[in-house]
């Protein structure tokens, strides 16, 4: 029972562009939503987060944005550059995130020069 | 760096053995966790600390144990191996109890043969 889905394992985009690492839940009393970047040999590193009181939150280049009713969440990356290139995780929880993490299984994003 | 340390990196053993994984948590956090992550899996949450004390459980099997000390360093003791028991074995730590992004080890990678 995958509560937290990401249902794209790949994806490749061109230097410059944008990249949307799409993310869906099932539960609803996920409140708290938050993506890691993992690359090779190392841990998840934390990227940015959402509560679910925003629909959108904004750090530099990436961008979450949060549909509730859909129950949805993108992470934007704007422009996209070559050290992009990880796995990228979706994570939920409850109780505004004192709640155990429930994570996605991960999309691979490739960024070509 | 995340400033999480876990050792060893590797760890090669075989099946019906015991191991202990360490962790030392960022400096000033009290919670520490525990992940598994399967091949192809996302990372699945085993066991939580908050300064010393159990706080949640995940899908931790009964042959899987770990504790958090004083100096708030946390061990993971994996025995009766088992081959599906070969994973990587992440840790994590935050500030508060299950507040606030999770800050990663580059965990510790366990093959049972």
């Amino acid at each position: 029972d995958q509560q937290v889905k990401q249902n794209s394992p790949s994806l490749s985009v061109q230097e410059g562009r944008i990249s949307i690492l799409n993310c869906d839940y099932t539960n609803s009393m996920f409140d708290y939503f938050l993506w890691y970047k993992k690359y090779p040999a190392e841990g998840p590193t934390f990227l940015i987060s959402i509560s679910s009181i925003k629909d959108k939150n904004e750090d530099g280049r990436f961008t979450v944005f949060l549909n509730k009713s859909a129950k949805h969440l993108s992470l934007h990356i704007v422009p996209s550059q070559p050290g992009d290139s990880a796995v990228y995780f979706c994570a939920a929880s409850a109780q505004g995130g004192s709640e155990k993490l429930v994570f996605g299984k991960g999309t691979k994003l490739t960024v070509n020069p | 760096d995340s400033g999480v340390t876990q050792t060893p990196k590797h760890l090669i053993t075989a099946t019906g053995q015991r191991v202990t994984l360490r962790c030392s948590p960022r400096s000033g956090d009290l919670s520490v966790y525990w992940y598994q992550q399967s091949l192809d899996q996302g990372l699945q949450f085993l066991i939580q600390y908050y300064n010393g004390e159990e706080r949640a459980k995940g899908n931790i099997l009964e042959r899987f144990s770990a504790q958090q000390f004083p100096d708030l360093h946390s061990e993971l003791n994996l025995s009766s191996l088992e081959l599906g028991d070969s994973a990587l074995y992440f840790c994590a730590s935050s500030v508060g109890d299950g507040l606030g992004p999770q800050h990663f080890g580059d965990g510790t990678r366990l093959s049972i043969l």
